[in-house]
C-alpha cells in the first residue's frame, strides 16, 4: 500500500488559493489518487480524484506530476467554509483494497 | 445527502455492553465499509462488505463484528463495551470496491460511560 504524507495543518485567508502537496512515493502503477474533505462530525466527501497530469471539477484542482510521486490539491479562492480536514489516499480500484485515511491536513479559513 | 443511512445517530451506553450500529447503503452500492474515529484520531478502517461477503479487513477488534444482508445492509455489532470504543463509526457505501468513490453516511456517535 503506497503511504501517503501531507502537513499536518495550514492557516490561510479568505479568498487565497490554498494547495495541500501530498508525498507517495511510492505509488504504484495501478494507483489513483484521491482527495476527501471532513467538516467536524460528519462523514467525509469525495472531492477529486486523479490519474496524471491535471484534473479540474467544480470545486478543486489536481495536479500530478510525471513521477506521480506526489500530487496538490488547489482549493481556488477559499472561503470560511472551506476550513476542514482533507485526506489524501492512494489505491487501486481492486475489490478487496483497504482504504486508509491517515491523518488529513486541517486547513483552518480566516477571515 | 450522500444517499447513505446510519442509525442511530447518537448512542450512550455502559461499559460492558452491547450495541449494534447500522446501516443503509445508497441504492445500487454492493460495498460497505465501516470506519471508527475517535477524537483527535484519523478514519480507521474496520471491515468492509461486498454483496454479502467479507472482502477486507482492517483494525477491527475481537469484540467488534460485522454482517451485510442479503438486502445489502449492514450491521456492526459492538460487545463487551469499553470507554475507549466511544467514537464515531461511519459507514460508506460505493457500487464496487477499491479507491473508487466512497460515500459516507453522517456517521453514529457512541458514548460509552
Amino acid at each position: 500500500l503506497a503511504k501517503t504524507t501531507q502537513p499536518i495543518s495550514m492557516d490561510s485567508y479568505e479568498g487565497q488559493e490554498v494547495n495541500i502537496t501530498c508525498s507517495h512515493n511510492n505509488i504504484a502503477t495501478n494507483d489513483y489518487i484521491t482527495w476527501y474533505q471532513q467538516f467536524p462530525s460528519q462523514g467525509p466527501r469525495f472531492i477529486i480524484q486523479g490519474y496524471k497530469t491535471k484534473v479540474t471539477n467544480e470545486v478543486a484542482s489536481l495536479f500530478i506530476p510525471a513521477d506521480r510521486k506526489s500530487s496538490t490539491l488547489s482549493l481556488p479562492r477559499v472561503s470560511l467554509s472551506d476550513t476542514a480536514v482533507y485526506y489524501c489516499l492512494v489505491g487501486d480500484m481492486s475489490w478487496d483494497y483497504k482504504l486508509s485515511f491517515g491523518a488529513g491536513t486541517t486547513v483552518t479559513v480566516r477571515a | 445527502d450522500s444517499g447513505v443511512t446510519q442509525t442511530p445517530k447518537h448512542l450512550i451506553t455502559a461499559t460492558g455492553q452491547r450495541v449494534t450500529l447500522r446501516c443503509s447503503p445508497r441504492s445500487g452500492d454492493l460495498s460497505v465499509y465501516w470506519y471508527q474515529q475517535s477524537l483527535d484520531q484519523g478514519l480507521q478502517f474496520l471491515i468492509q462488505y461486498y454483496n454479502g461477503e467479507e472482502r477486507a479487513k482492517g483494525n477491527i477488534l475481537e469484540r467488534f463484528s460485522a454482517q451485510q444482508f442479503p438486502d445489502l445492509h449492514s450491521e456492526l455489532n459492538l460487545s463487551s463495551l469499553e470507554l475507549g470504543d466511544s467514537a464515531l463509526y461511519f459507514c460508506a457505501s460505493s457500487p464496487a470496491g477499491g479507491a473508487g468513490e466512497l460515500f459516507f453516511g453522517e456517521g453514529s456517535r457512541l458514548t460509552v460511560l
